[in-house]
C-alpha cells in the first residue's frame, strides 16, 4: 500500500520564479493538506483540499494557491518567490471526515536564493 | 486563536529511562490531538492520535494522555533507547486546521 508520495524531493529557484510542488495522497484518502516547515519550527497549516475546493486555510498570502485533481492528487503553486518561502512543504492525506489521522510524505525542499 | 506549545524545547536522557514530553493549547474546543516523529530533514511518522472523547492511547513502549479541560497532552516513552532520538511534535485538529507545536528534540544517549 504506497503512502504519501511527494514530488520532487528538493527544488532550487531563483527570487520572483514560481514554483510547482506534487502530492499523491495514500490510497483510498481523499483530503489533502499542506503544510510549510521553516527550519527549527513545526509545520504551519497552509490550506487543505476536499472534493476538489479548498475546505480550510490558514494564514498565508494569495501567492499561494493549490489544486486538487479527481484522483485526489494535489499541487500547491506558489507565485513570485520570497527568500523567505525556503523551507520544507509536506503534505498529509486523510479521510474526508473531519478528525482524522494525518499521514505526512517525506517533504519537498525548497530554497530561493 | 489556537496556540500549542512544548516544553522542553530540548531533552537528554541516557538510554534505558523512561520520560514523558508535555503538550499544551489554549482552545479545548478540538477534534484530536496526534503526536508525530520527525527525524532530521524528513518527513513526520505519526505515532499516536487521541480522540477528543478519548483519554489516552498506548502502541508498545509509547503512551499518550489527553486532558481536554486542561489543555494538556503527554508523551510517556518507556525504557528509551537511541533509536527513539529525534523530534517530538503534537498537533491539535480543529475545524480542519491542524496547528503544530514547536517539537521537542529528543536526545538518548548510548
Amino acid at each position: 500500500d504506497a503512502g504519501v508520495t511527494q514530488s520532487p524531493t528538493h527544488l532550487i529557484k531563483t527570487r520572483g520564479q514560481q514554483v510547482t510542488l506534487r502530492c499523491s495522497p495514500k490510497s483510498g484518502h481523499d483530503t489533502v493538506s499542506w503544510y510549510q516547515q521553516a527550519l527549527g519550527q513545526g509545520p504551519q497549516f497552509i490550506f487543505q483540499y476536499y472534493e476538489e475546493e479548498e475546505r480550510q486555510r490558514g494564514n498565508f498570502p494569495d501567492r499561494f494557491s493549490g489544486h486538487q485533481f479527481p484522483n485526489y492528487s494535489s499541487e500547491l503553486n506558489v507565485n513570485a518567490l520570497l527568500l523567505g518561502d525556503s523551507a520544507l512543504y509536506l503534505c498529509a492525506s486523510s479521510l474526508g471526515q473531519r478528525g482524522d489521522e494525518q499521514y505526512f510524505g517525506p517533504g519537498t525542499r525548497l530554497t530561493v536564493t | 486563536k489556537q496556540e500549542v506549545t512544548q516544553i522542553p524545547a530540548a531533552l537528554s536522557v541516557p538510554e534505558g529511562e523512561n520520560l514523558v514530553l508535555n503538550c499544551s493549547f489554549t482552545d479545548s474546543a478540538i477534534y484530536n490531538l496526534q503526536w508525530f516523529r520527525q527525524d532530521p530533514g524528513k518527513g513526520l511518522t505519526s505515532l499516536l492520535l487521541i480522540q477528543s472523547s478519548q483519554r489516552e492511547q498506548t502502541s508498545g513502549r509509547l503512551n499518550a494522555s489527553l486532558d481536554k479541560s486542561s489543555g494538556r497532552s503527554t508523551l510517556y516513552i518507556a525504557a528509551s533507547q537511541p533509536g527513539d532520538s529525534a523530534t517530538y511534535l503534537c498537533a491539535v485538529n480543529r475545524d480542519d486546521k491542524i496547528i503544530f507545536g514547536k517539537g521537542t528534540r529528543l536526545h538518548i544517549l548510548p
